[in-house]
């Protein structure tokens, strides 16, 4: 079956300070992973995306890492801002999808304390 | 450039009405997809249009049908409202290129009580 577990479901860190998440899955076969962040009352947000092939991919201080073989992904978030605190959820695609063939984390809920 | 808008925002039914959801995106994208977000659980694809004139099902299509009005717009209906239908809908477009990396761009969301 196709599925995708984070962890933590969620997570406290003072401003400032570094995280990292992680996401599991078993989608099959594999196209790509994105991470999204979704603000409170608000639609995801991508903020990146990682085909078979790339291992790492950053957008400012969120780094992801994907690694194909074991099937993990992880977002780090280096310095961490109040404005980091959102849900971050991971989604994987099989390959040549289908729309049917997108499968959502049910994200990690991140809040920076000042 | 408003990406993709929802209406309304916010719409509380009782048992059995109707009501539309309407979705459309001025990025001049293929694709268009129905999302519910629950709280735990990942987004749930319910509908989804690969292209101008198609739709499909996707993983929770049950009590839901959806029209492709035209490139931009892509509608969702619940024809007899249930309490399971309570969440947030979420409705996204992509490019639609096939073979590519699809980003989804998401809009606001509909917060939808049933009574």
């Amino acid at each position: 079956k196709n599925q995708v577990e984070q962890s933590p479901q969620s997570l406290i860190i003072l401003e400032g300070k570094n995280c990292t998440l992680q996401c599991n899955y078993t989608v099959s076969p594999f196209s790509n992973l994105r991470w999204y962040k979704q603000d409170t009352g608000r639609g995801p947000v991508s903020l990146t995306i990682m085909t078979f092939s790339e291992n790492t991919k950053s957008n400012g201080r969120y780094t992801a890492t994907l690694d194909a073989d074991t099937k993990q992904s992880s977002l780090h978030i280096t310095a961490s801002q109040l404005s980091d605190s959102a849900s971050y959820i991971c989604v994987v695609s099989a390959r040549y999808s289908s729309a049917s063939k997108i499968i959502f984390g049910s994200g990690t809920r991140l809040s920076i304390r000042p | 450039n408003a990406g993709v808008t929802q209406t309304p925002k916010f719409q509380v039914l009782k048992t059995g009405q109707s009501m539309t959801l309407q979705c459309a995106q001025d990025m001049n994208h293929n694709s268009m997809y129905w999302y519910r977000q629950d709280p735990g659980m990942g987004l749930r694809l319910i509908y989804y249009s690969a292209s101008e004139g198609t739709t499909d099902k996707g993983e929770v299509p049950n009590g839901y049908n959806v029209s492709r009005l035209n490139k931009r717009e892509f509608s969702l209906r619940l024809e007899s409202a249930a309490p399971s239908q309570t969440s947030v809908y979420f409705c996204a477009s992509s490019i639609g290129l096939a073979g590519a990396p699809d980003t989804q761009y998401f809009g606001p969301g509909t917060r939808l009580t049933v009574l």
